[in-house]
């Protein structure tokens, strides 16, 4: 298995651009989530899925859009990429056993610096 | 919604000596608790857990325990190594009032082991 994988791993936008970070994980988890990681705020929650069709907001949703069509996948969108959102993006995954969150294991993250 | 508080942000020990990070928690529903180590440009793994129904937990040099009446728990790690240097976060999961298994997660604490 690759397990969580996460494209790209370093992008440079200017402001009023859009773009997506892809997330992909082969382990059949049903939980996936983003997270933002800013120096002395630790990982901030930025949408969160429960399964394919079901997505929720985190912690910090503004600024973004996801959709998760397949279990496999989870895209985050920025449609309009402002200074503020200069930071590193982490995906991650979890199976859910009867009922219960479990381990969330991290893509390797993308680093994304808006000018 | 859950709110985590860690501290302290910073910790300097010497090797050989213990560490402890505390953690405290806002929702009372919240019934998962795990603990992640990053390293330095890599992602953040999981080293334990523990669930609201277990007051304490082993993994050789390291334990967690867990006072859900107080809502906190803390992370110990004994016989300090050079190597357990990185940043530690811990985070808080619970059902909640959506039934969903949302990981959120505390400011992070620096550890750093002097030789």
């Amino acid at each position: 298995n690759a397990g969580v994988t996460q494209t790209p791993k370093f992008q440079v936008l200017k402001t009023g651009q859009s773009m997506t970070l892809q997330c992909a994980q082969d382990m059949n988890h049903e939980y996936m989530s983003w997270y933002r990681q800013d120096p002395g705020m630790g990982l901030r929650l930025i949408h969160y899925s429960v399964g394919a069709g079901i997505t929720d907001q985190g912690e910090v949703p503004n600024g973004y859009n996801v959709s998760r069509s397949t279990t496999e996948d989870f895209p985050l969108r920025l449609l309009s990429a402002a200074p503020s959102q200069t930071s590193v993006y982490f995906c991650a995954s979890s199976p859910r056993d009867r009922g219960l969150q479990e381990t969330q294991y991290f893509g390797p993250g993308t680093r994304l610096l808006v000018l | 919604g859950e709110n985590v508080e860690q501290h302290p942000s910073t910790l300097s020990v010497q090797e050989g000596d213990s560490a402890v990070i505390k953690c405290t928690y806002s929702d009372s529903a919240s019934n998962y608790f795990p603990w992640y180590k990053q390293e330095l440009g890599k992602r953040p793994q999981l080293i334990i857990d523990i669930r609201s129904n277990v007051g304490e937990k082993k993994d050789q040099r390291i334990a967690v325990t867990l006072n859900k009446t107080a809502k906190h728990f803390s992370l110990h790690i004994t016989e300090t190594q050079p190597e357990d240097s990185a940043v530690y976060f811990c985070a808080a999961s619970g059902l909640g009032s959506s039934n969903t298994g949302k990981l959120i997660f505390g400011q992070g604490t620096t550890l750093q082991v002097k030789p």
